[in-house]
């Protein structure tokens, strides 16, 4: 088993650009997140997906919106880069609610 | 005021010393996570509790829901221990909120 795998590992945008970010994992998990993690914050939730089909807010969800393709698959989309969003991203899973997490190997993106 | 505030924040000790690491929450809670962050970035989940004491080879992690506290102690620190040691919590409902985390530094 892979766990959660992301794509791609590093990323360099122009502001104003657009791209999305790849999650997928395999253990059936039910619920997906993505967070970012800044230098002297700890992480902090964009948005999840507590199971196939819904998506909800977490508390930076500005600037990206989410698609939860299918159960293994959880995407992130940045529709117009800001340098404020350079940062690092981890994706997620969980089986369900309150249950471990399991984290991705993140993706580092710089904005300029 | 953070929700979640973790002690200290930095922390450099020898190798085969006893090592504790605080955490303290304001919210009421239904578990609470240790995580493990090491200088390659990954992240692994060390624990998740919501009372009493767990203990996985050299570690230890305790929980006082009625404080709000919660400590996480490794015995015979190694090198190979230096991480980032992150405590978060889960209020009653499907999110998590992460503390800044510890920085343990093992010297040899």
């Amino acid at each position: 088993n892979a766990g959660v795998t992301q794509t791609p590992k590093f990323q360099v945008l122009k502001t104003g650009q657009s791209m999305t970010l790849q999650c997928a994992q395999d253990m059936n998990h039910n619920s997906m997140y993505w967070y970012r993690q800044d230098p002297g914050m700890g992480l902090r939730l964009i948005y999840y997906s507590a199971s196939e089909g819904t998506t909800d807010k977490g508390e930076v969800p500005n600037g990206y919106n989410v698609s939860r393709l299918n159960k293994r698959e959880f995407s992130l989309r940045l529709e117009s880069a800001a340098p404020s969003q350079t940062s690092v991203y981890f994706c997620a899973s969980s089986l369900s609610g309150p249950n471990e997490q399991f984290f991705g190997p993140g993706t580092r993106l710089t904005v300029l | 005021k953070n929700e979640v505030e973790q002690s200290p924040q930095n922390l450099t000790a020898q190798e085969g010393e006893f090592i504790t690491i605080n955490c303290s929450y304001s919210v009421g809670i239904s578990a609470l996570h240790w995580l493990q962050q090491h200088p390659g970035g990954g992240i692994v989940s060390l624990f998740m509790l919501s009372s009493g004491k767990k203990k996985h080879g050299r570690l230890i992690a305790t929980i006082n829901i009625q404080e709000k506290h919660s400590s996480l102690h490794i015995t015979a620190s190694h090198p190979r221990d230096s991480a980032v040691y992150i405590c978060a919590v889960r209020p009653r409902d499907d999110k998590i909120i992460f503390g800044k985390g510890t920085r343990l530094h093992i010297l040899p």
